[in-house]
């Protein structure tokens, strides 16, 4: 079992539509949680970190289930510009050196 | 402004050929990482710099090496580039808040 796994995507969406993207991680020791977008041939930028309580940022909404080992995130009223891959980041810490990548879930959002 | 800053962002060259990649940041942060990233997939540590304290990955092949001389500067140097290791090189700096800092990367090619 990969150490995190991601929804296989890609996802094609209408623009305007709610889409959904899930995370699994292996190792319960995790206690830093991350989701990172990277448009194609660029590099990743930092979405939004994830807490226990769950988060939001706009249209932009995030959740953590410790027991299940779980991540999600829930974009809202997708735009064009939101095409993109998002990557699942977990760590032991808040340092990278302990961070593992998820292969990310493409995202297409369509005219 | 760019904080971190690779170059070239294209490189290629041919099987055999030693290549070196440089990076700069003007983070003034002590950590310093290189990255791979083949085609869909995760970007895979290849090791990382703790001030001048270097840490390689256990499965990072010894035809990857690297220099830090300064805070600022690191250099990812492939001494026998194969087809294999055509991929984007991600260098990317970080804190205690777990952001990764991101370069644009460079893209290897490898003939």
């Amino acid at each position: 079992r990969k150490e995190v796994e991601q929804d296989p995507g890609p996802f094609n969406v209408p623009e305007g539509a709610t889409v959904a993207f899930n995370c699994t991680y292996s190792n319960s020791a995790s206690q830093s949680f991350f989701w990172y977008r990277q448009d194609c041939r660029k590099e990743p930028k930092l979405l939004m970190s994830v807490y226990s309580s769950g988060n939001e940022d706009g249209r932009f909404t995030a959740q953590l289930n410790r027991a299940s080992q779980y991540i999600s995130l829930l974009i809202r009223d997708s735009k064009l510009s939101d095409s993109a891959t998002y990557l699942c980041v977990v760590g032991l810490d808040n340092y990278g050196q302990n961070f593992v990548f998820g292969p990310g879930t493409r995202l297409s959002v369509l005219p | 402004d760019a904080m971190v800053i690779q170059n070239p962002r294209y490189q290629v060259t041919q099987f055999g050929k030693p290549v070196t990649l440089s990076c700069s940041q003007t983070l003034n942060h002590n950590v310093m990482y290189w990255y791979q990233q083949k085609s869909s997939q995760a970007p895979k540590l290849l090791f990382h710099y703790y001030d001048k304290d270097f840490n390689n990955e256990a499965d990072t092949p010894d035809n990857f090496q690297s220099r830090r001389p300064n805070t600022s500067f690191c250099f990812l140097d492939i001494r026998s580039p194969g087809l294999g290791d055509a991929a984007m090189y991600l260098c990317a700096t970080g804190g205690d808040t777990g952001e990764l800092f991101f370069g644009e990367g460079s893209r290897l090619t490898v003939l």
